[in-house]
């Protein structure tokens, strides 16, 4: 299934499907793009990043996929687990050239059925 | 043993009051970030000290007063708390201010303004 991180959209998949996750950032300029995931409860999580001069990578069972073109970010998750269930957030750093600042996307649920 | 920790995790209080929360990262980053997280989930940096130096505060109200003692902590005050404080309260810290060091956050500190 797929959703677009607007207004906290629900993305509601069975365990073992693959999930994608999608962002759209707003500044041309950025440089480099983190995924974290949030629990109930919880501060945001590292999951994966990127930077601006790749469009792919790859870490264990989730991917991110940047298209500067169209200013979009993925998440895809492969063989989702109800341990992936939370809130998921793309960020971007629009700061200057030394100083990292981070702004953030309003966030995508996702909920994994057993 | 917890990289960022944050106290306390819940904070009631009356409007008017004011209140410190405390941030201590183990990881030896050397900068740290305060974020404020509403209601709707919407994560907005407020904050970020580089060694112990202001490097970025995005236009809030000087009610709010970071204070790093050392580069291993980083405490907010607020004075004269109002009503739209209420929100979860997150710090973070990353290697540097570098755009590819993922910052790492800790569990958060509610507030609650009765």
């Amino acid at each position: 299934g797929e959703s677009v991180g607007l207004h906290l959209p629900t993305l509601s998949v069975q365990e073992g499907d693959n999930s994608i996750i999608n962002c759209a950032y707003s500044n041309s300029a950025s440089d480099y793009f983190i995924w974290y995931k949030q629990e109930s409860g919880k501060g945001p999580q590292f999951i994966i990043d990127i930077r601006s001069n790749m469009d792919k990578r790859q870490g264990q069972r989730v991917t991110v996929l940047l298209n500067k073109t169209v200013k979009h970010l993925s998440l895809q998750i492969a063989a989702t687990q109800p341990g992936d269930s939370a809130v998921y957030f793309c960020a971007e750093n629009t700061g200057k050239t030394g100083f990292q600042k981070l702004v953030f996307g309003t966030g995508t649920r996702l909920l994994v059925s057993p | 043993d917890t990289a960022v920790s944050q106290t306390p995790k819940y904070l009631v209080t009356q409007m008017g009051n004011d209140k410190s929360i405390k941030c201590e990262q183990n990881l030896g980053h050397d900068t740290m970030y305060w974020y404020k997280q509403d209601s709707k989930k919407f994560l907005k940096i407020m904050f970020s000290y580089n060694n112990k130096e202001l490097i970025i505060n995005e236009t809030v109200p000087n009610r709010f007063s970071p204070k790093s003692p050392d580069k291993a902590h980083l405490n907010l005050h607020i004075n004269s708390l109002e009503l739209g404080d209420s929100a979860v309260y997150f710090c973070a810290s990353s290697q540097d201010t570098r755009a590819n060091q993922p910052q790492h956050f800790g569990d958060g500190t509610r507030l609650s303004i009765l």
